[in-house]
């Protein structure tokens, strides 16, 4: 069955690391995001890709980046950790506009 | 589990009632809207979905309805079961396809 997965499930890690979360889909989804789950917030968009070599910034992308150099790939980056950036991390994918988007299982990431 | 807030609205059914989940949507042009449910240590899970031109779709157990006119949309459950038990979202899409998500109800089912 096509699936979206998330690596690392959760990870440790000390301020000013650099950080890359990895997510895979085996849908062959050309449009792929990245959201943030913090209490109070709900979920934020953080960074979005509608196909390869195609990056997108959502409302809190500030301190992140991507890079879609395949269909099935979108890892997340933290070029230099904050303790604000402690959170759940989820990724997503859809077949395009007006289709639900997919979500993996997220990963728990605590800067220290 | 994984956070999904603390002081989120919760609605306390009893197992085999029906549930009505209420969700206010901030912008008249947005043109889709999807439920979501989340299990504690897991990603949002897809339940349904409904277009604008549509007042109402259902699904197994669960039927959502739109209101254009007052902005709200409503996700009902019928003869809820204990494994219904999680946070509920609703979200809604303009022109993108990004989606807009509020913050999520409570549900849980007492026997």
């Amino acid at each position: 069955d096509a699936e979206i997965t998330q690596s690392p499930r959760h990870k440790i890690t000390e301020t000013g690391r650099q950080v890359t979360l990895a997510c895979h889909q085996t849908w062959n989804h050309n449009n792929m995001f990245w959201y943030r789950q913090d209490l109070g917030h709900g979920l934020r968009l953080i960074h979005y890709s509608y196909g390869v070599q195609d990056t997108n910034k959502g409302e809190v992308s500030d301190g992140y980046s991507v890079s879609r150099s395949n269909t099935e790939d979108l890892p997340l980056t933290l070029e230099s950790a904050a303790s604000s950036q402690t959170s759940v991390y989820f990724c997503a994918s859809s077949a395009g506009t007006g289709q639900p988007q997919h979500f993996g299982d997220g990963t728990r990431l605590s800067i220290l | 589990g994984e956070s999904v807030g603390l002081h989120l609205p919760t609605l306390s059914v009893q197992e085999g009632d029906n549930s009505i989940i209420n969700c206010a949507y901030s912008n008249s042009a947005s043109d889709y809207f999807i439920w979501y449910k989340q299990e504690s240590g897991k990603g949002p899970q897809f339940i349904i979905d409904i277009r604008s031109n549509m007042d109402k779709r259902q699904g197994q157990r669960v039927t959502v309805l739109l209101n254009k006119t007052v902005k709200h949309l409503s996700l009902q459950i019928a003869a809820t079961q204990p494994g219904d038990s999680a946070v509920y979202f609703c979200a809604e899409k303009g022109g993108t396809d990004k989606l807009i998500f509020g913050t999520g109800t409570r549900l849980q089912v007492f026997p």
